[in-house]
Protein backbone atom coordinates (compact mmCIF):
# COMPACT_ATOMS: atom_id res chain seq x y z
CA UNK A 1 0.00 0.00 0.00
CA UNK A 2 1.34 3.46 -0.80
CA UNK A 3 2.15 5.36 1.68
CA UNK A 4 3.37 9.03 2.83
CA UNK A 5 4.57 9.83 6.05
CA UNK A 6 5.21 13.10 7.50
CA UNK A 7 7.38 14.17 10.79
CA UNK A 8 6.74 16.11 13.46
CA UNK A 9 3.26 16.41 13.03
CA UNK A 10 3.05 20.03 14.21
CA UNK A 11 6.19 22.66 15.30
CA UNK A 12 6.70 25.90 16.32
CA UNK A 13 9.32 27.95 15.55
CA UNK A 14 10.58 31.76 16.44
CA UNK A 15 10.44 34.17 13.75
CA UNK A 16 14.06 34.64 11.84
CA UNK A 17 14.86 30.65 12.65
CA UNK A 18 15.26 27.93 10.22
CA UNK A 19 13.27 24.70 10.70
CA UNK A 20 13.54 21.13 8.32
CA UNK A 21 10.00 19.26 7.98
CA UNK A 22 10.22 15.19 6.91
CA UNK A 23 8.63 13.26 4.58
CA UNK A 24 9.00 9.56 3.98
CA UNK A 25 7.62 7.27 1.37
CA UNK A 26 6.62 4.30 0.38
CA UNK A 27 4.63 4.77 -3.47
CA UNK A 28 5.89 2.66 -6.59
CA UNK A 29 6.17 3.12 -8.83
CA UNK A 30 7.93 6.44 -8.55
CA UNK A 31 6.72 9.49 -10.42
CA UNK A 32 7.53 12.26 -8.65
CA UNK A 33 7.21 14.21 -5.34
CA UNK A 34 5.62 17.53 -4.40
CA UNK A 35 5.63 20.09 -1.15
CA UNK A 36 2.75 21.91 -0.88
CA UNK A 37 1.60 24.93 1.22
CA UNK A 38 -1.75 25.47 2.82
CA UNK A 39 -2.75 28.72 4.83
CA UNK A 40 -6.11 27.66 6.90
CA UNK A 41 -8.91 28.32 5.39
CA UNK A 42 -7.11 28.09 1.61
CA UNK A 43 -6.79 25.16 -1.02
CA UNK A 44 -3.26 23.95 -1.27
CA UNK A 45 -0.63 25.30 -3.04
CA UNK A 46 2.56 24.05 -4.93
CA UNK A 47 6.06 24.71 -3.78
CA UNK A 48 8.41 22.06 -5.46
CA UNK A 49 7.98 19.90 -7.47
CA UNK A 50 10.63 16.81 -7.84
CA UNK A 51 11.06 13.79 -10.35
CA UNK A 52 13.48 11.00 -9.61
CA UNK A 53 16.87 12.23 -11.02
CA UNK A 54 16.47 15.64 -8.93
CA UNK A 55 18.34 15.75 -5.42
CA UNK A 56 17.15 19.04 -4.52
CA UNK A 57 15.12 22.04 -5.65
CA UNK A 58 14.32 25.77 -4.21
CA UNK A 59 11.55 28.29 -4.23
CA UNK A 60 12.76 31.18 -2.06
CA UNK A 61 13.43 30.79 1.37
CA UNK A 62 12.11 27.00 0.54
CA UNK A 63 14.83 24.09 -0.41
CA UNK A 64 13.29 20.44 -0.73
CA UNK A 65 15.71 17.87 -0.96
CA UNK A 66 14.95 14.14 -2.37
CA UNK A 67 16.65 10.76 -1.64
CA UNK A 68 14.96 8.59 -3.62
CA UNK A 69 17.15 5.56 -2.01
CA UNK A 70 16.12 5.74 0.89
CA UNK A 71 12.76 7.02 -0.28
CA UNK A 72 12.75 10.42 2.00
CA UNK A 73 12.26 13.67 1.28
CA UNK A 74 12.97 17.16 3.28
CA UNK A 75 11.95 21.04 3.16
CA UNK A 76 13.82 23.05 4.34
CA UNK A 77 12.36 27.05 5.18
CA UNK A 78 15.31 29.35 6.03
CA UNK A 79 14.80 32.74 8.09
CA UNK A 80 11.27 31.73 8.70
CA UNK A 81 8.42 35.19 8.76
CA UNK A 82 4.86 34.57 10.03
CA UNK A 83 3.77 34.13 6.96
CA UNK A 84 5.26 30.93 6.66
CA UNK A 85 2.66 29.80 9.82
CA UNK A 86 0.57 27.26 7.40
CA UNK A 87 0.45 23.30 6.79
CA UNK A 88 3.40 21.89 4.88
CA UNK A 89 1.71 18.65 2.90
CA UNK A 90 4.20 15.92 1.19
CA UNK A 91 2.27 14.55 -2.06
CA UNK A 92 4.03 11.72 -4.04
CA UNK A 93 2.82 10.31 -7.54
CA UNK A 94 2.82 7.15 -8.30
CA UNK A 95 2.28 6.12 -12.05
CA UNK A 96 -0.54 3.79 -13.54
CA UNK A 97 -2.26 2.54 -15.35
CA UNK A 98 -4.80 5.21 -15.41
CA UNK A 99 -2.47 8.15 -15.06
CA UNK A 100 -0.48 9.25 -12.06
CA UNK A 101 -2.49 8.61 -8.61
CA UNK A 102 -1.18 10.83 -5.58
CA UNK A 103 -0.28 10.46 -2.29
CA UNK A 104 -0.72 12.50 0.23
CA UNK A 105 1.06 12.71 3.76
CA UNK A 106 -0.45 13.83 7.23
CA UNK A 107 1.06 17.46 6.79
CA UNK A 108 3.05 19.33 9.20
CA UNK A 109 1.64 22.36 10.64
CA UNK A 110 4.17 24.89 11.05
CA UNK A 111 3.60 27.97 13.46
CA UNK A 112 6.01 30.85 13.43
CA UNK A 113 5.90 32.94 16.50
CA UNK A 114 7.04 36.84 16.69
CA UNK B 1 -0.63 27.80 -14.52
CA UNK B 2 -4.18 27.60 -13.58
CA UNK B 3 -6.48 29.76 -11.40
CA UNK B 4 -8.89 27.57 -10.35
CA UNK B 5 -12.07 29.29 -8.68
CA UNK B 6 -15.21 27.79 -6.29
CA UNK B 7 -18.58 28.36 -5.73
CA UNK B 8 -19.50 28.96 -2.59
CA UNK B 9 -16.57 29.58 -0.75
CA UNK B 10 -18.34 28.27 2.68
CA UNK B 11 -22.29 27.49 3.85
CA UNK B 12 -23.84 26.38 6.24
CA UNK B 13 -26.79 23.81 5.41
CA UNK B 14 -29.66 21.99 7.08
CA UNK B 15 -29.52 18.22 7.44
CA UNK B 16 -30.72 16.04 4.71
CA UNK B 17 -30.94 18.97 2.31
CA UNK B 18 -28.13 18.79 -0.74
CA UNK B 19 -25.42 21.64 -1.81
CA UNK B 20 -23.96 21.51 -5.14
CA UNK B 21 -20.60 23.25 -5.44
CA UNK B 22 -19.19 24.52 -8.52
CA UNK B 23 -15.52 24.71 -9.83
CA UNK B 24 -14.26 26.48 -12.62
CA UNK B 25 -10.81 26.73 -14.33
CA UNK B 26 -9.45 29.22 -16.53
CA UNK B 27 -7.46 26.80 -18.82
CA UNK B 28 -8.22 23.85 -20.30
CA UNK B 29 -6.81 20.70 -17.64
CA UNK B 30 -7.17 17.13 -18.71
CA UNK B 31 -8.10 16.06 -15.19
CA UNK B 32 -10.50 17.55 -12.58
CA UNK B 33 -10.59 15.87 -9.20
CA UNK B 34 -12.79 16.55 -6.30
CA UNK B 35 -11.00 15.79 -2.61
CA UNK B 36 -12.50 16.29 1.31
CA UNK B 37 -10.71 18.07 3.70
CA UNK B 38 -11.62 16.97 7.40
CA UNK B 39 -10.68 19.11 9.99
CA UNK B 40 -6.99 18.52 10.67
CA UNK B 41 -6.65 16.15 8.11
CA UNK B 42 -5.28 15.65 5.02
CA UNK B 43 -6.70 15.77 1.60
CA UNK B 44 -8.67 12.72 0.73
CA UNK B 45 -9.81 12.11 -2.64
CA UNK B 46 -13.34 11.46 -3.66
CA UNK B 47 -13.39 10.76 -7.57
CA UNK B 48 -12.05 11.91 -10.38
CA UNK B 49 -14.44 13.95 -12.91
CA UNK B 50 -14.18 12.73 -16.16
CA UNK B 51 -15.45 14.67 -18.90
CA UNK B 52 -18.73 13.75 -20.12
CA UNK B 53 -19.28 10.47 -18.24
CA UNK B 54 -19.67 9.16 -14.98
CA UNK B 55 -16.82 10.02 -12.38
CA UNK B 56 -14.56 7.79 -10.96
CA UNK B 57 -15.01 7.39 -7.52
CA UNK B 58 -12.76 5.89 -4.97
CA UNK B 59 -13.41 3.33 -1.87
CA UNK B 60 -15.80 4.81 0.43
CA UNK B 61 -17.32 6.89 -1.82
CA UNK B 62 -20.65 6.54 -4.27
CA UNK B 63 -22.27 8.48 -6.54
CA UNK B 64 -25.64 8.63 -5.05
CA UNK B 65 -23.87 10.73 -2.19
CA UNK B 66 -21.56 12.77 -4.06
CA UNK B 67 -22.79 12.95 -7.75
CA UNK B 68 -20.66 15.00 -9.84
CA UNK B 69 -20.70 16.37 -13.31
CA UNK B 70 -17.89 17.83 -15.57
CA UNK B 71 -19.66 19.40 -18.59
CA UNK B 72 -16.29 20.69 -20.55
CA UNK B 73 -12.99 20.66 -19.92
CA UNK B 74 -13.27 24.11 -17.54
CA UNK B 75 -16.00 23.17 -15.32
CA UNK B 76 -17.27 20.55 -12.97
CA UNK B 77 -19.65 20.25 -10.29
CA UNK B 78 -19.92 18.06 -7.09
CA UNK B 79 -23.19 17.62 -5.17
CA UNK B 80 -23.45 16.61 -1.30
CA UNK B 81 -26.40 14.59 -1.04
CA UNK B 82 -28.93 14.40 2.20
CA UNK B 83 -26.37 16.16 3.83
CA UNK B 84 -25.68 14.85 7.83
CA UNK B 85 -23.24 16.63 10.57
CA UNK B 86 -20.33 14.44 9.11
CA UNK B 87 -20.42 15.59 6.20
CA UNK B 88 -19.37 18.79 7.43
CA UNK B 89 -15.32 19.87 6.09
CA UNK B 90 -13.82 21.63 3.13
CA UNK B 91 -14.43 20.11 -0.13
CA UNK B 92 -11.46 21.11 -2.71
CA UNK B 93 -11.41 20.74 -7.12
CA UNK B 94 -8.20 20.32 -8.25
CA UNK B 95 -6.86 20.42 -11.71
CA UNK B 96 -4.33 19.04 -13.23
CA UNK B 97 -2.07 18.65 -16.67
CA UNK B 98 -1.33 15.04 -18.43
CA UNK B 99 0.59 13.21 -16.26
CA UNK B 100 -0.51 15.03 -13.52
CA UNK B 101 2.90 16.86 -14.13
CA UNK B 102 1.09 19.62 -12.76
CA UNK B 103 -2.04 19.61 -10.40
CA UNK B 104 -3.52 22.59 -8.89
CA UNK B 105 -6.33 23.87 -6.07
CA UNK B 106 -9.09 25.65 -5.95
CA UNK B 107 -9.61 27.40 -2.52
CA UNK B 108 -11.83 25.22 -1.26
CA UNK B 109 -15.66 25.36 -0.43
CA UNK B 110 -15.95 25.02 4.02
CA UNK B 111 -19.26 23.35 4.57
CA UNK B 112 -20.72 23.17 7.93
CA UNK B 113 -23.90 20.75 8.56
CA UNK B 114 -26.28 21.29 11.13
Amino acid sequence: KNQVEQSPQSLIILEGKNCTLQCNYTVSPFSNLRWYKQDTGRGPVSLTIMTFSENTKSNGRYTATLDADTKQSSLHITASQLSDSASYICVVSARGNAGNMLTFGGGTRLMVKP
Amino acid sequence: SAVISQKPSRDICQRGTSLTIQCQVDSQVTMMFWYRQQPGQSLTLIATANQGSEATYESGFVIDKFPISRPNLTFSTLTVSNMSPEDSSIYLCSGGTSGLVAQYFGPGTRLLVL
